[in-house]
């Protein structure tokens, strides 16, 4: 069963406007990570947050992390058009090298 | 490095064919996921390796898939006799180790008719 749930499951923005995207799951987790996937093509990671971590901040990305309320949310800051994406979240629970579990993403669209 | 290569990026087949999904991992990452994208179900888990072991195959839909590592380099993908129902696109992803990111490949994007 998928892990991680965003929400929304769409967005549509104007360039320049703030985007957030949030994540919930259900169990426990070593860390979070966004990946961001452009039509047709794979997964690029964007940010890992630990579950020891509240906030992380890379460019115009920031996540928070809330494990009391088994959440995280993504801000895209001033966004542009080529943000035009789909946004998953990642979790990372377990011992060992387990594996990532992805929920069904949010697509955002950033109209010029 | 070239990063996670998978062959080939699209893949058109009949029903029943035999059809065989290959990956080759980035140097050094000793973990291996296989996962599907559906515009349905998203993103599923269809089976993982660590050191090239196969530690999770619950993912997989029925015994028509089966996957292989046999050495750190290259994995392969499965799926005999091929249905409709698994067209979808097939990624492969790898890892160091650690608890860090994982790193995707293109993708192949696989139809069955």
């Amino acid at each position: 069963s998928q892990q991680g749930e965003e929400d929304p499951q769409a967005l549509s923005i104007q360039e320049g406007e703030n985007a957030t995207m949030n994540c919930s799951y259900k169990t426990s987790i070593n860390n979070l990570q966004w990946y961001r996937q452009n039509s047709g093509r794979g997964l690029v990671h964007l940010i890992l947050i630990r579950s020891n971590e509240r906030e992380k901040h890379s460019g115009r990305l920031r996540v928070t992390l809330d494990t009391s309320k088994k959440s995280s949310s993504l801000l895209i800051t001033a966004s542009r058009a080529a943000d035009t994406a789909s946004y998953f979240c990642a979790t990372d629970a377990g011992s060992g090298n387990t594996p990532l579990v992805f929920g069904k993403g949010t697509r955002l669209s950033v109209i010029a | 490095d070239a990063g996670v290569i998978q062959s080939p990026r699209h893949e058109v087949t009949e029903m029943g064919q035999e059809v065989t999904l290959r990956c080759k991992p980035i140097s050094g990452h000793n973990s291996l996921f296989w996962y599907r994208q559906t515009m349905m179900r998203g993103l599923e888990l269809l089976i993982y390796f660590n050191n090239n072991v196969p530690i999770d195959d619950s993912g997989m839909p029925e015994d028509r898939f089966s996957a292989k590592m046999p050495n750190a380099s290259f994995s392969t993908l499965k799926i005999q006799p091929s249905e409709p129902r698994d067209s979808a696109v097939y990624f492969c992803a790898s890892r160091g180790g650690g608890r860090g990111p994982a790193f995707f490949g293109q993708g192949t994007r696989l139809t069955v008719v």
